[in-house]
């Protein structure tokens, strides 16, 4: 079966206490991306990965670092959390190149609370 | 870069068709996304458009005029499970490959 599989699903953390959110894909995929959602300001950008070791900033990547060491593997790094990275983490992966046929898939989340 | 907008929140009636818009701007324009999410879950994939026009499926159908930055999601026969947020997503041409960029979401009540 298809899936983008994040860990942990749920945390809650001090700030300044380093943590991992890792995400792992079966799919084979070239394309994986982290998304950050928070109330009406909907799904943005955080890192992305078009492939081993090539990865990028997206919209707000500011406090987050990213790995990408093996093509199923994309961990997304919070070296020093604070209460404003407290959010929903969505995880997510597609073929490339971008065409009609890649569905861009989700993983189920990961809830994330900074105290 | 992108703007999108579509509606915050819709109400509707079981039974029902429900129209959500979505409008965008960009620059290098690779194809629209409509996803669905229930409160607390990933977003799930429903629709794509690339070419201007309706593409249908089952009871949801997704139009796209590329010269007016223009599309909507149309459900039909709506029913209570159908409740959810459902994102507009533009992806954009260019290095980022498969880059989206997501529209805050309309809120989708379905009443009885």
């Amino acid at each position: 079966e298809a899936q983008v599989t994040q860990n942990p699903r749920y945390l809650i953390t001090v700030t300044g206490k380093k943590l991992t959110v890792t995400c792992s894909q079966n799919m084979n995929h070239e394309y994986m991306s982290w998304y950050r959602q928070d109330p009406g300001l909907g799904l943005r950008q955080i890192y992305y990965s078009m492939n081993v070791e090539v990865t990028d900033k997206g919209d707000v990547p500011e406090g987050y670092k990213v790995s990408r060491k093996e093509k199923r593997n994309f961990p997304l790094i919070l070296e020093s959390p604070s209460p404003n990275q407290t959010s929903l983490y969505f995880c997510a992966s597609s073929s490339l190149p971008a065409r009609s046929g890649n569905t861009i898939y989700f993983g189920e989340g990961s809830w994330l609370t900074v105290v | 870069g992108q703007n999108i907008d579509q509606p915050t929140e819709m109400t509707a009636t079981e039974g029902a068709i429900v129209q959500i818009n979505c409008t965008y701007q960009t620059s290098g324009f690779n194809g629209l996304f409509w996803y669905q999410q229930h409160a607390g879950e990933a977003p799930t994939f429903l629709s794509y458009n690339v070419l201007d026009g309706l593409e249908e499926k089952g009871r949801f159908s997704s139009f796209l005029s590329r010269s007016k930055g223009y599309s909507y999601l149309l459900l039909k026969e709506l029913q209570m499970k159908d409740s959810a947020s459902y994102l507009c997503a533009v992806r954009e041409m260019g290095n980022a490959g498969n880059m989206l960029t997501f529209g805050g979401g309309t809120r989708l009540m379905v009443k009885p």
